[in-house]
Formats: C-alpha cells, sequence, structure tokens
C-alpha cells in the first residue's frame, strides 16, 4: 500500500540553528512529493513540490527539500529557523497520473526554542 | 472570495443527527477535495470532484458520507447518523485542474466536527 512516513513526531531547534524534518515514502513508482506546512487556525498551505527533475526542490519562507530515490525519502530543510517556523508541518505524496488524493504522513510539530 | 471557504467552522451534533458540510472552492478551480483530519493525524483523503462529477471516491469511510458538487463550484459534505468516531476536521482543497495535471492544492481553514 501506498504510505507516507515521518519518523518524529515532535522535533524541537534553537531559534537561528537549522532543521531537518524527515520524511519517507513508499510507492511503487516515484511520485509526486510535497511538503505543507499548517499554523494554528489556518490552512495547509504548500511550501514546495517535487515532480521531476532537479532533485533539490526550493520553496517558500527559504525552505528546500531534497528527493533522493535511493533512500525513498524527501526531507525538508531550513538553514536559520525563526520563532514563526513553528508549526506542523505535512509531508504528501501522489501518484503519477489519474485522479487519487494526496496520502499525507502523519505530521511533524516543530517547535522553536528561545 | 480569494480562498477556499468552509463553513462552519465548527459543528457540535449529538450522535445520530445529520450534518452538512459546506466548501467554497477558489473560483475557476475545477477540481475540489475533501480530506478528513483526525487529532494528532495527518488529512486523510475522502472524496475529489473534477467538475461536477466525483471522479474518486475511494476514500469515503462508509455510506453514510456522501458528497455532491451541482453545478461545479460549491460542494457539500453530508454525514448521516453522525457517530463519535466522526468528530475531526473535516478540510476541503481546490486546484485549477485536476488528474494528471495537478497543480498546488489550496486548502480551507476546515469545520470542526465534534459528535456528542
Amino acid at each position: 500500500a501506498q504510505s507516507v512516513t515521518q519518523p518524529d513526531i515532535h522535533i524541537t531547534v534553537s531559534e537561528g540553528a537549522s532543521l531537518e524534518l524527515r520524511c519517507n515514502y513508499s510507492y511503487g513508482a516515484t511520485p509526486y512529493l510535497f511538503w505543507y506546512v499548517q499554523s494554528p487556525g489556518q490552512g495547509l498551505q504548500l511550501l514546495l513540490k517535487y515532480f521531476s527533475g532537479d532533485t533539490l526542490v526550493q520553496g517558500i519562507k527559504g525552505f528546500e527539500a531534497e528527493f533522493k530515490r535511493s533512500q525513498s525519502s524527501f526531507n525538508l530543510r531550513k538553514p536559520s529557523v525563526h520563532w514563526s517556523d513553528a508549526a506542523e508541518y505535512f509531508c504528501a505524496a501522489r501518484g503519477g497520473g489519474g485522479a487519487d488524493g494526496l496520502t499525507f504522513g502523519k505530521g511533524t510539530h516543530l517547535i522553536i526554542q528561545p | 472570495g480569494a480562498g477556499v471557504s468552509q463553513t462552519p467552522s465548527n459543528k457540535v451534533t449529538e450522535k445520530g443527527k445529520y450534518v452538512e458540510l459546506r466548501c467554497d472552492p477558489i473560483s475557476g478551480h475545477t477540481a475540489l477535495y475533501w480530506y478528513r483530519q483526525s487529532l494528532g493525524q495527518g488529512p486523510e483523503f475522502l472524496i475529489y470532484f473534477q467538475g461536477t462529477g466525483a471522479a474518486d471516491d475511494s476514500g469515503l469511510p462508509n455510506d453514510r458520507f456522501f458528497a455532491v458538487r451541482p453545478e461545479g463550484s460549491v460542494s457539500t459534505l453530508k454525514i448521516q447518523r453522525t457517530e463519535r468516531g466522526d468528530s475531526a476536521v473535516y478540510l476541503c482543497a481546490s486546484s485549477l485542474f485536476g488528474g494528471a495535471n495537478t497543480g498546488e492544492l489550496f486548502f480551507g481553514e476546515g469545520s470542526r466536527l465534534t459528535v456528542l
């Protein structure tokens, strides 16, 4: 079955430190991959997406993600976090083609320490 | 409006009652999706509309759940004989295109359903 795994339920990072959130997928073929952020009282916002081509993808708010086929991973990174980055982060995948919806991971809750 | 609008933002109902949740997508978006997000979980796909038709309803948990989009714009998710396990945030998303050309999905803030 298709699945997306985010191994870390909570991550605590000091403000100004670097961040990496892990995401692994299990699909028959390379799916389309996405990272979303969800802040309290707000809808899910797309940070970045990978369809094909360059495996390092740049997104909004200074985030980037790297697709690694050999590891079935799509980890999200940011060189220096800000207090406003505290939120829930979701990795999602979608099979290439067709009308099927996104499969989301369970999310990683990011806490920023001052 | 500029974004995806969902009403009500909060709904409290009693077990066994009927509930309707409404989604108003971004104008011109042909694809519309419903997801359900339970506490501590990621969103789970329920149903996808391309225009007026349900192109993929494989995520609906059982026949108590039904959704319509009669004019290809506003959609209503209908839940009959609600159960406590239906308590969740119901998210709606829309995109300009669907299927293989799916671009970014724009999500609403969700409707929080609590079944007592």
